[in-house]
């Protein structure tokens, strides 16, 4: 049973715009959270990460909000760029490991 | 540095064939683990190591066996191929517990036919 879930697998956004990608987890032992971003026929690198006892952390265009009541994360990129089109993925630590969600597939048009 | 490399990059093997997935780092971490990506399930924890000698299971280990005799390499080995194990496998890893600063390598496909 997946702990964390990306309910949308693609998403589609122009040039200069907001891209919202969501997040959600079943564990409330999750304490500390990060997004990876994959290029096809690469590894996942790491974006950006937030504890728990947090409710934001940003580092450029990027920005993790966490809404633990609602059990909900979500990474804003303002704003997308064509390099920004690749798969991101949620993950959730949880005695050092992680749980990852399925992924999103971000497409920037131009 | 090299990072996290993995060999081969593709492989394709029949039902009932063995072959090893190679791992080697070269940033002296701790801790290495491989995972498995499948379309629709994110990447899922197959074993990991903690340091050269120790191996645990994670989360689908049935059917791959893992040892760590150096700090550099963590081969994967599966004994008996089966379709259910055609996947894209990442080995990562990290100095400790600090799971942001996990690598990974650049995975490698596997068929099995």
């Amino acid at each position: 049973d997946q702990q964390v879930k990306q309910n949308s697998p693609s998403l589609s956004v122009q040039e200069g715009r907001i891209s919202i990608l969501n997040c959600d987890y079943t564990n409330s032992m999750f304490d500390y959270f990060l997004w990876y971003k994959k290029y096809p026929a690469e590894g996942p690198t790491f974006l950006i990460s937030i504890s728990s006892i947090k409710d934001k952390n940003e580092d450029g265009r990027f920005t993790v909000f966490l809404n633990k009541s609602a059990k909900h994360l979500s990474l804003h990129i303002v704003p997308s760029q064509p390099g920004d089109s690749a798969v991101y993925f949620c993950a959730a630590v949880n005695d050092y490991k992680l749980s990852f969600g399925a992924g999103t597939t971000v497409t920037v048009r131009a | 540095n090299a990072g996290v490399t993995q060999t081969p990059k593709f492989q394709v093997l029949k039902t009932g064939q063995s072959m090893t997935l190679q791992c080697a780092q070269d940033m002296n971490h701790e801790y290495m683990s491989w995972y498995r990506q499948d379309p629709g399930m994110g990447l899922r924890l197959i074993h990991y190591s903690v340091g050269a000698g120790i191996t645990d299971q994670g989360e689908v280990p049935n059917g791959y066996n893992v040892s760590r005799s150096t700090t550099e390499d963590f081969p994967l080995r599966l004994l008996s191929a089966a379709p259910s194990q055609t996947s894209v496998y990442f080995c990562a890893s990290r100095q400790g517990q600090v799971v942001r600063e996990q690598f990974f390598g650049p995975g490698t496909r596997l068929t099995v036919l």
